[in-house]
């Protein structure tokens, strides 16, 4: 069974901390995806990945950075947290088109 | 650019009636459609997809979605509604093999009232 888990499904953080969010799937797949998630925004592609150590921007890159040192792990980092910068972020990796979610990290910036 | 708009942001329906949740695309090339659907606190789950072959998909919770070309359409309908389909769907298009992007639309929270 296809598994993507994330290191948290709930993080608060403060203002100006940095802020590491992790994603892992057991699937072998190549490319893996992070999205945020706002209400009446739906998702929105923050930065992808179709190889270790490659990535590609999204569509609102500004405020995140990225790292794939491994095949099975894709890191979201908020280098310097702000208050827009809460909100949901969901994981995904691709298979044959498919993507597969992970349960998602709601994240507070206070 | 692909683009996907969802008509609707909210639609209650009463338990047991029929619910159509509308998706239209935009897209210079040929595409892949998807719904997805998110359950409370939950993750995106695939419910059906179009990849090619027959223009009508199923799920297997009884949902069907229907690939209209000429009508740039992937609307998801359901004949009778339960409790348990409360949940946001979202649509989503791909450009195809070679392009593993997914472009969203904004979502639909569907509220079925008992």
């Amino acid at each position: 069974d296809v598994k993507v888990t994330q290191s948290s499904r709930y993080l608060v953080k403060r203002t100006g901390e940095k802020v590491f969010l992790e994603c892992v799937q057991d699937m072998d797949h190549e490319n893996m995806f992070w999205y945020r998630q706002d209400p009446g925004l739906g998702l929105r592609l923050i930065y992808f990945s179709y190889d270790v150590k490659m990535k590609e921007k999204g569509d609102i890159p500004e405020g995140y950075s990225v790292s794939r040192e491994k095949k099975e792990r894709f890191s979201l980092i908020l280098e310097s947290a702000s208050t827009n910068q809460t909100s949901m972020y969901l994981c995904a990796s691709t298979y044959a088109l498919e993507q597969f979610f992970g349960p998602g990290t709601r994240l507070t910036v206070l | 650019a692909q683009s996907v708009t969802q008509l609707d942001s909210q639609v209650p329906v009463f338990e047991e009636a029929p619910v159509e949740l509308r998706c239209n695309y935009s897209s210079s090339v040929s595409v892949y459609l998807f719904w997805y659907v998110q359950y409370p606190n939950q993750g995106l789950q695939l419910l059906l997809k179009y990849l090619s072959g027959s223009t009508l998909v199923e799920s297997i919770n009884g949902f069907e979605a229907e690939f209209n070309k000429s009508q740039t359409s992937f609307h998801l309908r359901k004949p009778s509604v339960h409790i348990s389909d409360t949940a946001e769907y979202f649509c989503a298009v791909s450009e195809g093999a070679g392009s593993y992007q997914l472009t969203f639309g904004k979502g639909t929270k569907l509220s079925v009232i008992p």
